[in-house]
């Protein structure tokens, strides 16, 4: 068990729709990353947020947005799903940012399912 | 650029080493990973060198970097069932992220 608590699990929805994936660190980690694993991109950054503040932003689309809470846990919001959403999303946790060679602990992930 | 690339698959005989290779593109890279995911379950890392390292070793686990040639490879020992899993490569790109490959699938056979 890494820590990094990702809920839901599984997700099936259909296109158009919004959901909202949830992550908690592992207890004390100020960073929060969000990755897209698909079969055709492989595992793709999406974006980081530490202590709040959003510190790193990579392939991440206009309809999905994300927030880190006062309490650390962190939320990605996808939204005007579409078929190629489909994917499994991983949240991680560090203490603080891979500078310092920290490492990052993966949750098990959502699988979201759009159909 | 941020590019890392890994062949997608690998069998190997249980009892054999496997060797997983790398190639990535950042050279400012601090830090190279490699990090491994078992079905339905998240990465976990297995192993890191400091760019200014040529080899790692950690029981049966052999990282070699060529700086030069910006090749990474991932060296197991008498491979295992248990190592059946998807290993990627992972480059730390400025402070603030990791690049990963997309995953080389290692299959152990009896």
């Amino acid at each position: 068990d890494s820590g990094v608590t990702q809920t839901p699990k599984h997700l099936i929805t259909a296109t158009g729709q919004r959901v909202t994936l949830r992550c908690s660190p592992r207890s004390g980690d100020l960073s929060v990353y969000w990755y897209q694993q698909s079969l055709d991109q492989g595992l793709q950054f999406l974006i980081q947020y530490y202590n709040g503040e959003e510190r790193a932003k990579g392939n991440i689309l206009e309809r999905f947005s994300a927030q880190q809470f006062p309490d650390l846990h962190s939320e990605l919001n996808l939204s005007s799903l579409e078929l190629g959403d489909s994917a499994l999303y991983f949240c991680a946790s560090s203490p603080g940012g891979v500078a310092t060679n920290e490492k990052l602990f993966f949750g098990s992930g959502t699988q979201l399912s759009v159909l | 650029g941020e590019d890392v690339e890994q062949s997608l698959f690998l069998s190997v005989r249980e009892g054999d080493s496997s060797v997983i290779n790398c190639t990535y593109t950042d050279s400012s890279s601090t830090y190279l990973y490699w990090y491994k995911q078992e079905p339905g379950a998240g990465l976990q890392l297995l192993t890191y060198i400091f760019s200014n390292m040529d080899m790692k070793q950690d029981q049966r686990l052999t990282v070699l970097l060529n700086k030069k040639d910006k090749h990474l490879s991932l060296r197991i020992a008498d491979t295992q069932t248990g190592d059946s899993a998807i290993y990627f490569c992972a480059e730390s790109i400025g402070d603030y992220k990791l690049s990963f490959g997309a995953g080389t699938t290692v299959t152990v056979r009896a």
